[in-house]
């Protein structure tokens, strides 16, 4: 167990709609990243946010935002779903510039991820 | 920005045979590379790491190895045991600021008894 946490396990949702994405960091790892994996893309970065501050932005498309909370857990907000949008998405928490968390330098710890499917 | 090439996609050896996965990165400025392994169904999860200032680490069974100059990292799995079968992801990452990861695509590593 990474101690990230993620709700909810698997999401399944019609085109057009709207879902929220739950992500609780470790305790005291303040940055809080967001991927999306497909099987024929691996992992795409997102957007990462750090200490409730948007950090750095990937391939995120205009339909998806997300935010960071002041208890440090973090959302992900798809809109307007597209079948193409089916996709295992994690997010991953680490403490921030210069952490040595873990026992590797600045790791990123992955939480269980949310299984979306688009029907 | 950066981009990370990973080869090969896919990669078969038998118990006990040696694996090495390769990876490229295109900008200069990146000087973390991390290894990250998912088994199927379950969160990456980082098994090694190195630094630019390194050329080589290595934990166990598994190494890594950095030519900044080529700009390549490979990673080396010696006597292979079924359960190294998992996809292994290759990462690098430029050492400023709020920097994140760029991710290669993968390789699926099968390890035959």
């Amino acid at each position: 167990d990474s101690g990230v946490t993620q709700t909810p396990k698997h999401l399944i949702t019609a085109t057009g709609q709207r879902v929220t994405l739950r992500c609780s960091p470790r305790s005291g790892d303040l940055s809080v990243y967001w991927y999306q994996q497909s099987l024929d893309q691996g992992l795409q970065f997102l957007i990462q946010y750090y200490n409730g501050e948007e950090r750095a932005k990937g391939n995120i498309l205009e339909r998806f935002s997300a935010q960071q909370f002041p208890d440090l857990h973090s959302e992900l907000n798809l809109s307007s779903l597209e079948l193409g949008d089916s996709a295992l998405y994690f997010c991953a928490s680490s403490g921030g510039q210069g952490s040595t968390s873990g026992r590797f330098y600045n790791e990123q710890f992955f939480g269980p991820g949310t299984r979306l499917t688009v029907l | 920005g950066e981009n990370v090439e990973q080869h090969p996609s896919t990669l078969s050896v038998q118990e006990g045979d040696s694996a090495v996965i390769k990876c490229t990165y295109s900008d200069s400025a990146s000087n973390y590379f991390p290894w990250y392994k998912q088994e199927l169904g379950k969160r990456p999860q980082l098994i090694i790491d190195i630094r630019s200032n390194v050329g080589e680490k290595k934990d166990q069974r598994i190494a890594v190895t950095l030519n900044k100059t080529a700009k390549h990292f490979s990673l080396h799995i010696t006597e292979t045991q079924p359960e190294d079968s998992a996809v292994y992801f290759c990462a690098a990452r430029e050492n400023s600021g709020y920097s994140t990861l760029t991710f290669g695509k993968g390789t699926m590593l099968l390890v035959s008894p």
